[in-house]
């Protein structure tokens, strides 16, 4: 059974900080995504990472993928308060012979002015 | 870009009653939605798989007569949920991938609340 997992649950952070999330899952998988979710909203696409060594940048925002150790991390530089929002990681993979999207439990992160 | 539209957006039914989702892909052809359910502060579970034109693939404890999705053309897919009760209440979510694509979209998810 495929398991996602993401730590920290719950992230209150200075602006002007750095931090990482991460991003645990059990099987093997040829995808990941990030996303942020706005509270009452639906889910905004940041990245899919397709292979390992995989590093995406937008903004203030970096993903990677290390899929050896199935891993990825999300990456915050400087963080303002428009961060402050959901993020979940989303694996891609075979599984029980459906390819499914499993999502990771989600981080909450707060950023404080 | 691709789009994926639910409808309706918010819903509020009585309990006992059965109501219906939509799924629409606007503007690429869909053979796999995904239908997710996620409850306040928590994340989206995985609810059920479909294939155009062929029967839903259901999450263990999901109740497949209960939560019926149709998956009939390349661009919908229903979910009904039957005989709702209050605990069904929740933010319901879908979401499209397309042939050969990495990606997969997600619509702007129903709020659906049982009196």
């Amino acid at each position: 059974e495929l398991k996602v997992e993401q730590n920290p649950l719950f992230l209150s952070m200075q602006e002007g900080k750095n931090y990482t999330i991460y991003c645990n899952y059990s099987t093997t998988s040829d995808r990941l995504y990030w996303y942020r979710q706005d509270p009452g909203k639906s889910l905004e696409s940041l990245f899919v990472l397709l292979s390992n060594g995989a590093v995406k940048q937008e903004g203030r925002l970096m993903a990677s993928l290390d899929t050896k150790a199935r891993l990825s991390t999300l990456h915050i530089t400087a963080a303002v308060h428009d961060l402050s929002a959901t993020y979940f990681c989303a694996v891609g993979a075979w599984t029980s012979g459906t390819y499914k999207y499993i999502f990771g439990t989600g981080t909450r992160l707060k950023v404080l002015a | 870009g691709a789009v994926v539209s639910q409808h309706p957006s918010r819903v509020i039914c009585k309990s006992g009653t059965s109501v219906k989702i939509e799924c629409r892909s606007l503007d690429f052809q869909a053979t796999t939605m995904f239908w997710y359910r996620q409850f306040p502060k928590q994340s989206l579970m995985l609810m059920a798989t479909s294939n155009e034109g062929s029967k839903a693939t259901y999450e263990q404890g999901v109740e497949k007569d209960k939560f019926l999705i149709n998956h009939a053309s390349l661009t919908l897919s229903t979910l009904t949920v039957t005989s709702a009760h209050p605990e069904d209440s929740s933010f319901y979510i879908c979401s499209a991938k397309g042939v050969g694509g990495n990606t997969i979209y997600f619509g702007e998810g129903s709020w659906l609340t049982v009196v």
